[in-house]
């Protein structure tokens, strides 16, 4: 079974529309957070949720919304899409925010382009 | 504010050969330092971690890490390095407490038969 799996893997779409992306893990973590991976590889942290609770909301525009509905699923929602918003976003979970030696487990991305 | 540098975005290697992956950290207190790989169409996997102890540090695939405080470098080796070990390397540090874990650039492994 795939510990941390999201869907789609590839979404292609057009300015201005709307669109989601799931994440689900099942591992009992009880943190998840959303990445983004920019075209030159760069790897940008976004939200993380901790327990249903938003904890870390980087400068991210708001028309990018999270939402957990429980511990298990992180959904990133994206309004108005712009050609700046192709990358590659990836989900992640760990077992707690506050522990530092903790290690994060990745899905394996979803391909975003917008055209 | 926590920050990390990966000097090199390419380091090429024969098979066989050792591999030396480098990262330099910036921190205001004790550094938890962390190497992450990435095969293509892959989320990243975690490699090993410095926390506290012995300044080597030993992962998965052979991979070893050297935790240097004066240099404020963690330098991901390998010993013979396989072809299968081209990817991409991630160096990440957090800063303890509830800091997120913030990622360098990325340096492309690439080895050749």
């Amino acid at each position: 079974d795939t510990a941390v799996s999201q869907t789609p893997k590839y979404l292609v779409t057009q300015m201005g529309n709307d669109k989601s992306i799931k994440c689900e893990q099942n591992l009992g973590h009880d943190t998840m957070y959303w990445y983004k991976q920019d075209s030159k590889k760069f790897l940008k942290i976004m939200f993380s949720y901790n327990n249903k609770e938003l904890i870390i909301n980087e400068t991210v525009p708001n028309r990018f919304s999270p939402k957990s509905p429980d511990k298990a699923h992180l959904n990133l929602h994206i309004n108005s899409l712009e050609l700046g918003d192709s990358a590659v976003y990836f989900c992640a979970s760990s077992q707690d925010r506050g522990l530092i030696n903790e290690k994060l487990f990745f899905g394996s991305g979803t391909q975003l382009s917008v055209l | 504010a926590q920050s990390v540098a990966q000097p090199e975005d390419q380091v090429n290697v024969a098979e066989g050969n050792p591999l030396t992956v480098k990262c330099t950290y910036s921190v205001s207190g004790n550094p938890y330092l962390f190497w992450y790989v990435q095969y293509p169409n892959r989320g990243l996997q975690f490699l090993l971690k410095y926390i506290t102890g012995d300044n080597l540090v030993k992962g998965s695939y052979g991979f070893e890490a050297e935790f240097n405080k004066s240099q404020t470098s963690f330098h991901l080796k390998k010993p013979s390095a396989l072809v299968s070990d081209s990817a991409l390397y991630f160096c990440a540090v957090r800063d303890g407490g509830y800091s997120t874990l913030t990622f360098g650039k990325g340096t492309m492994l690439l080895v050749s038969p």
